[in-house]
C-alpha cells in the first residue's frame, strides 16, 4: 500500500530564503507526482507535475525533482515571499488516483 | 477556459439527513474524481468516474455514493449524514488528449449538525 509522507509539517522562514519541501513515498511504481498549494479553506493549485519518466520541472522560482529509486521528491523555492505562505501538498499517481501526504504549511515573514 | 466547478459552496445539514454535491470538470475533461478532506486523515480519494463508469473506489462505506453524467458532470451523494462526514470536499478533473494532471475545484464545505 503507497505510503506519501512529507516533511517537515510546519516551516517558518523569513523572506528572501530558498526552501526545500520534502515528500517521500513507499512505492516506486508510480504513474507521476503532482505538487499542489492550498490556501485555508480554498482548493488546490497545481504547482507542478513530474510524469513518472521525468526527473525534475521547473516552473517560475519552483523546481521540483523525482527520484523514484529513493522514493522522494523535493521541492525547490527560490527567493520565498510572503504571498508564497500556504499548505504545500505532494500527491504520487496511482491507477486513476491520487495519494497525499499530509502537507507542509509554510510561513514566510516579512 | 472555466476550471472546475463545484456546488455548492457551503452546505449545512442535520445528522440522518441525505445531500447531493455537483461537480463541473473542464470541458474535454472526462475523468471526475472526488476526495474528502479533514483535519485528521487528510486528503482521501472517495471515486473516479470515467465516461460514465465508476473505474476506482476509495475505501468509504457504502453510503457515499456518485454517478456520472453523458456530459461528464459528476454528482456524489452522502446519505444517513453523520457528525464526522463534516469535511471539505473536493473535485478533481483529469483528461483530455493528454495528461497534464488533475484539477481541482474549490470545494463544497459540508457541516453536519
Amino acid at each position: 500500500k503507497q505510503e506519501v509522507t512529507q516533511i517537515p509539517a510546519a516551516l517558518s522562514v523569513p523572506e528572501g530564503e530558498n526552501l526545500v519541501l520534502n515528500c517521500s513515498f513507499t512505492d516506486s511504481a508510480i504513474y507521476n507526482l503532482q505538487w499542489f498549494r492550498q490556501d485555508p479553506g480554498k482548493g488546490l493549485t497545481s504547482l507542478l507535475l513530474i510524469q513518472s519518466s521525468q526527473r525534475e520541472q521547473t516552473s517560475g522560482r519552483l523546481n521540483a525533482s523525482l527520484d523514484k529509486s529513493s522514493g522522494r521528491s523535493t521541492l525547490y523555492i527560490a527567493a520565498s515571499q510572503p504571498g508564497d505562505s500556504a499548505t504545500y501538498l505532494c500527491a504520487v499517481g496511482d491507477t486513476g488516483k491520487l495519494i497525499f501526504g499530509q502537507g507542509t504549511t509554510l510561513q514566510v515573514k516579512p | 477556459k472555466a476550471g472546475v466547478t463545484q456546488t455548492p459552496r457551503y452546505l449545512i445539514k442535520t445528522r440522518g439527513q441525505q445531500v447531493t454535491l455537483s461537480c463541473s470538470p473542464i470541458s474535454g475533461h472526462r475523468s471526475v474524481s472526488w476526495y474528502q478532506q479533514t483535519p485528521g486523515q487528510g486528503l482521501q480519494f472517495l471515486f473516479e468516474y470515467f465516461s460514465e463508469t465508476q473505474r476506482n473506489k476509495g475505501n468509504f462505506p457504502g453510503r457515499f455514493s456518485g454517478r456520472q453524467f453523458s456530459n461528464s458532470r459528476s454528482e456524489m451523494n452522502v446519505s444517513t449524514l453523520e457528525l464526522g462526514d463534516s469535511a471539505l470536499y473536493l473535485c478533481a478533473s483529469s483528461g483530455g488528449r493528454d495528461f497534464y494532471g488533475y484539477t481541482f475545484g474549490s470545494g463544497t464545505r459540508l457541516t453536519v449538525v
